[in-house]
């Protein structure tokens, strides 16, 4: 199994549409975790970091599920800029604290 | 403009050649990972460098290998190379030291092409 997993996508979606992404993680003892945005051909830039208690930031809400082991990231009313990768991003623990990311969600906005 | 920079932005080598990229990291900076993107998958982790010393290493052969500068700055060094190391090659900065808590702070990234 893959330290961090996510569906690939693409997701493809309607401005205004609400949209959600999950990632799941296999070291329990992971210590914090993020969201990264990547644009085409652009390096990740972080989105958001993702606290037990869920956070929010404007149309962008992350939650984290430590009993699953997953983060969500759930983007509401679309716009077509938007479109990007999203990556997660865990920070696993133990020994390694070394940021491992998945392979990233690919979202689409269409007009 | 996350301070990091790297250099080349784009070369292509062939096979068996050696490669040399450069990451300056932003400034108060002390860690430097580096990271290799494949087209369409997320950045693979290949080494992370803290005060002049490789503090991880992902699962890459020894023909990859590292430095970092007195000044934080690094390099990556791939030897012998294979047509699978054609990528997107990511440095990044943080203050995390050997516990990288927070954000990743990222270069534009060196696109290696190997023909």
């Amino acid at each position: 199994r893959k330290e961090v997993e996510q569906d690939p996508g693409p997701f493809n979606v309607p401005e205004g549409a609400t949209v959600a992404f999950n990632c799941t993680y296999s070291n329990s003892a992971s210590q914090s975790f993020f969201w990264y945005r990547q644009d085409c051909r652009k390096e990740p830039k972080l989105l958001m970091s993702v606290y037990s208690s869920g956070n929010e930031d404007g149309r962008f809400t992350a939650q984290l599920n430590r009993a699953s082991q997953y983060i969500s990231l759930l983007i509401r009313d679309s716009k077509l800029s938007d479109s990007a990768t999203y990556l997660c991003v865990v920070n696993p623990s133990g020994g390694s604290y070394i940021p491992t990311f998945g392979r990233g969600t690919s979202l689409i906005v269409h007009p | 403009e996350t301070g990091v920079t790297q250099s080349p932005t784009h070369l292509i080598k062939t096979r068996g050649q050696q490669v040399t990229l450069r990451c300056s990291s932003q400034s108060g900076h002390n860690t430097v990972s580096w990271y290799q993107q494949a087209l369409g998958q997320g950045p693979q982790f290949i080494f992370q460098y803290y005060r002049e010393e490789e503090n991880g290493r992902g699962n890459f052969p020894p023909r990859f290998s590292g430095l970092q500068f007195p000044n934080y700055s690094s390099e990556l060094n791939v030897n012998a190379l294979e047509l699978d190391d054609s990528a997107l090659y990511l440095c990044a900065s943080s203050s995390g030291g050997d516990r990288v808590y927070g954000e990743l702070f990222f270069g534009e990234g060196s696109r290696l092409t190997v023909l």
